[in-house]
């Protein structure tokens, strides 16, 4: 069965302390890995793309990478505003589904 | 451009009536896709569609859960005959294309006392 799993569940960081965080996935035939950023009462905020083993994507603090088995999501000096769920989502399969992890609750600390 | 808008962003129903959400998607989107989310758990995905067609549905309830996208106007999301268990947040997402990142909405809470 395709999974998607996240971990840790939760994370708190002091403002400037980096960190990873992780997303492995059990799927046949990806086609895509997609991370978003969700605050609290609304919907998800996409962030990246990324499609196949050494791909790189960044943007401000946030770097996603990619490999066979897994995808992390380094976050460098962070600020409070960083404070969120991060969600990763696989596409897969000959029908194109997408399932959800069930994200990483991250809080910074100032 | 607008993003996806939902509405209403709260629904508050008793047992046993219907609940209809509704979502417009990007301006030139035509894949539209529903999720439900409960607290502490990932986005489910319900069913997909594009204008006038359900491409996928193995997601939602074979009862009592209904959804269309008609050429004109916004996809909708129909329960009936609401049960307490059908509280949740609710989230729509559109896509250009299937593979491309799906954006989405700020969702329709939907309580059922």
């Amino acid at each position: 069965e395709d999974q998607v799993t996240q971990s840790p569940e939760a994370l708190r960081l002091q403002e400037g302390e980096s960190s990873s965080l992780n997303c492995s996935y059990t799927v046949s035939g990806l086609r895509g890995l997609f991370w978003y950023r969700q605050d609290p009462g609304k919907g998800p905020e996409f962030l990246f793309t990324l499609y196949s083993a050494g791909e790189e994507k960044e943007k401000e603090r946030l770097k996603a990478t990619l490999t066979k088995k897994e995808s992390f999501l380094h976050i460098t000096a962070p600020k409070p505003e960083d404070s969120a769920t991060y969600l990763c989502a696989v596409q897969a399969g000959r029908d194109d589904k997408i399932i959800f992890g069930k994200g990483t609750r991250l809080h910074i600390l100032p | 451009n607008a993003g996806v808008m939902q509405n209403p962003r709260h629904l508050v129903r008793r047992r046993g009536q219907e609940a209809r959400l509704r979502c417009s998607p990007v301006k030139g989107h035509s894949h539209v896709y529903w999720y439900r989310q409960l607290p502490e758990e990932g986005l489910k995905f319900m069913v997909y569609l594009q204008k006038e067609n359900i491409i996928d549905e193995s997601g939602m309830p074979k009862e009592r859960f209904s959804a269309e996208f008609p050429k004109e106007g916004p996809s909708i999301l129909r329960i009936q005959q609401v049960v307490r268990g059908d509280s949740a947040a609710y989230f729509c997402a559109s896509s250009q294309h299937p593979g491309q990142p799906q954006h989405f909405g700020d969702g329709t809470r939907l309580s059922i006392l």
